[in-house]
């Protein structure tokens, strides 16, 4: 989806580099996420974020960090690259609509980065 | 969220209905079925969301069995395009709250033949 974009799209680094991966919306929406995604194996969530003050740990944060610099950005670092977080990387966000007294969602996910950690 | 079952792949041909089931007996109430589909290393794509009854929209239809324990995803003349990776998922719906990622399993790759 063209309103949500990550920056850069592929990225070689060395063992023990510190790299960021940058998202960006143009969606309007409040909560953003990151997920990587292993060959052969569906995504899971690294980290998630509600609003610019409100960060939460995903199923696979450890050796990660990130930070939402506002609504429309919210970054992925790599603290210190190793190589079995070689992995395709998403952002998403994501749009609760209301329904019957409740809400369902839908997320909207960029198109990846691609990161290699030799 | 409820754990969901696909089969790991299908075939089906050009201009052809393509049918994807899914299994999620453990389901509860307040749970969505949600299907997601992801064309080849790129960013999944929402499809279509239903809670008891069947949906339809501009990509495919979604048929929940009465007891809600399984579904199916319909393509209905599937093309050359949509040939990728199509995910079940199960989740619950919130009430003003918060909400943490979907959790994907490995899907059905669906491959379509000319």
């Amino acid at each position: 989806d063209a309103d949500v974009t990550q920056t850069p799209r592929n990225r070689i680094t060395k063992t023990g580099k510190r790299i960021m991966l940058e998202c960006s919306q143009t969606k309007g929406h409040d909560r953003m996420y990151w997920y990587r995604q292993d060959p052969g194996l569906g995504l899971r969530l690294i980290y998630y974020s509600f609003d610019v003050k409100d960060i939460n740990k995903g199923e696979i944060s450890d050796g990660y960090s990130v930070s939402r610099q506002a609504q429309a950005k919210f970054s992925l670092s790599l603290e210190s690259a190793i190589p079995n977080q070689t992995a395709l990387y998403f952002c998403a966000t994501s749009d609760f609509s209301p329904l019957s007294g409740s809400f369902y969602e839908t997320q909207y996910f960029g198109p990846g980065t691609r990161l290699l950690v030799l | 969220d409820a754990k969901t079952t696909q089969p790991t792949s299908m075939d089906c041909a050009e201009g052809r209905a393509a049918n994807l089931p899914c299994n999620h007996s453990t389901i509860s109430g307040n749970e969505y079925v949600y299907w997601y589909r992801q064309i080849h290393s790129q960013g999944p794509q929402y499809i279509i969301h239903g809670l008891k009854n069947n949906e339809t929209n501009e990509m495919a239809s979604l048929i929940i069995t009465e007891d809600r324990k399984s579904s199916t995803l319909i393509l209905p003349h599937a093309t050359l395009r949509d040939t990728a990776v199509y995910y079940c998922i199960v989740r619950v719906a919130y009430s003003g709250g918060g909400a943490d990622g979907l959790t994907f399993g490995k899907g059905t790759h669906l491959i379509i033949q000319p």
